[in-house]
């Protein structure tokens, strides 16, 4: 059974401040797809994880994947409060299957 | 284009009664699939299709039956809806072969009372 599981399922940082969310998963794969859901909203594709050593950044948020390790990361630099949402990643499998994580609910405070 | 688009946006039902969750894409997407949303629990895949006439179950099926007659459309019936069906579901779909992971729906809100 795959298992994808997030760390932490809630954040709460302040302002300022960096951390990072872990996404570990059981099963072979070597894209991964991190999300952004706001509340009551649907999700927003963040990042595209194509291979092991990839990593992309896209403002103050920044993912990379370790296939070999069968992990990924979000890192949060400097947050601020537009930041604070839920957090998903995602692992693909063939045919078009995604598995997601628990999700990690962030929120920033001034 | 209009995307994903899942009707209706929220929806009571009563336990027993049985409804189907429409989801219409204009983007010429091969795969679609159906996720349910619950507090904690992530995103969980319901079923899944690759392509018209081909569907498949993902983790969570029971009570749940697809079919995939066209390209665009993936109607999700609930057969005989149960309370713990209430949840928050959403359609998505995504080109064969490309990169960019699923497009999603804005989700149909369904509580089961």
């Amino acid at each position: 059974e795959l298992k994808v599981e997030q760390n932490p399922l809630f954040l709460s940082m302040q302002e300022g401040k960096n951390y990072t969310i872990y996404c570990n998963y059981s099963t072979t794969s070597d894209r991964l797809y991190w999300y952004r859901q706001d509340p009551g909203k649907s999700l927003e594709s963040l990042f595209v994880l194509l291979s092991n050593g990839a990593v992309k950044q896209e403002g103050r948020l920044m993912a990379s994947l370790d296939t070999k390790a069968r992990l990924s990361t979000l890192h949060i630099t400097a947050a601020v409060h537009d930041l604070s949402a839920t957090y998903f990643c995602a692992v693909d499998l063939l045919w078009g299957q995604f598995y997601f994580g628990t999700g990690t609910s962030l929120t920033v405070i001034p | 284009n209009a995307g994903v688009t899942q009707t209706p946006k929220f929806q009571v039902l009563k336990t027993g009664q049985s409804m189907t969750l429409q989801c219409a894409q204009d983007m010429n997407h091969e795969y679609m699939s159906w996720y349910r949303q619950d507090p904690g629990m992530g995103l969980r895949l319901i079923h899944y299709s690759v392509g018209a006439g081909i569907t498949d179950q993902g983790e969570v099926p029971n009570g749940y039956n697809v079919s995939r007659s066209t390209t665009e459309d993936f109607p999700l019936r609930l057969l005989s809806a149960a309370p713990s069906q209430t949840s928050v579901y959403f359609c998505a779909s995504r080109k064969a072969g490309q990169d960019y992971g699923y497009t999603f729906g804005s989700g149909t809100r369904l509580t089961v009372v």
